[in-house]
């Protein structure tokens, strides 16, 4: 039973260039929620989608970043024109959202570079 | 004010010890609380659920002390795989299910 897939597992970006950086939920999830660690941070909450749906995308910066979770494939973090300080691990997670589960199954994330 | 605050550590021990981490939550409303673990910036894996009335997990112990807004973890007879990060995780009643808060973690070596 495979876990949460993310790929690829290290980006290196030019600054201004995109990164996409993709997920796919565990097996019978359905939620996707997306967070960001930057060097010696927490890790910090971006994004929680469903299918089709972004549900809560109030920790996503204003401009450049984007997210989705399409109906077939995995779901996709977009970042355009990439800064420096853009440099973070990504992380994804899903979860059964069963009712009173809280608990997330994390990927082994996206580390992004930006030169 | 951060949402959760942790002693970064290090916290360095020798094989056997007891060690105990703490960690203060901001939002009063706060109604979920969990231990993650992490290593060398791979990804978090939950270590545990914290509970009211307090709960063990083998070596584990958590505690909630809602009126102090305060989580403790404590490790007995540590290992040195127990080596890592130890994230401190709460949610707030009404946030998105999902959305959690962590803390920059602390810190743990293990020494033989």
């Amino acid at each position: 039973n495979a876990g949460v897939m993310q790929n690829p597992r290290h980006l290196v970006r030019r600054r201004g260039q995109e990164a996409r950086l993709r997920c796919s939920p565990m097996k019978g999830h359905s939620h996707v929620y997306w967070y960001r660690q930057l060097p010696e941070e927490g890790l910090k909450f971006m994004v929680y989608l469903q299918k089709e749906n972004i549900i809560d995308e109030s920790g996503m910066p204003k401009e450049r970043f984007s997210a989705e979770f399409p109906k077939e494939g995995p779901s996709i973090l977009r970042i355009q024109q990439v800064v420096r300080g853009d440099s973070a691990a990504y992380f994804c997670a899903s979860s059964p959202q069963t009712e009173g589960s809280e608990k997330l199954f994390f990927g082994s994330g996206t580390q992004l570079s930006v030169l | 004010r951060k949402e959760v605050e942790q002693d970064p550590g290090p916290f360095n021990v020798p094989e056997g010890a007891t060690v105990a981490f703490n960690c203060t939550y901001s939002n009063s409303a706060s109604q979920s609380f969990f231990w993650y673990r992490q290593d060398c910036r791979k990804e978090p894996k939950l270590l545990m659920s914290v509970y009211s009335s307090g709960n063990e997990d083998g070596r584990f112990t958590a505690q909630l002390n809602r009126a102090s807004q305060y989580i403790s973890l404590l490790i007995r007879d540590s290992k040195l795989s127990d080596s890592a990060t130890y994230l401190c995780v709460v949610n707030g009643r009404g946030s998105t299910l999902g959305r959690l808060y962590f803390g920059r973690g602390t810190q743990l070596t293990v020494w033989p």
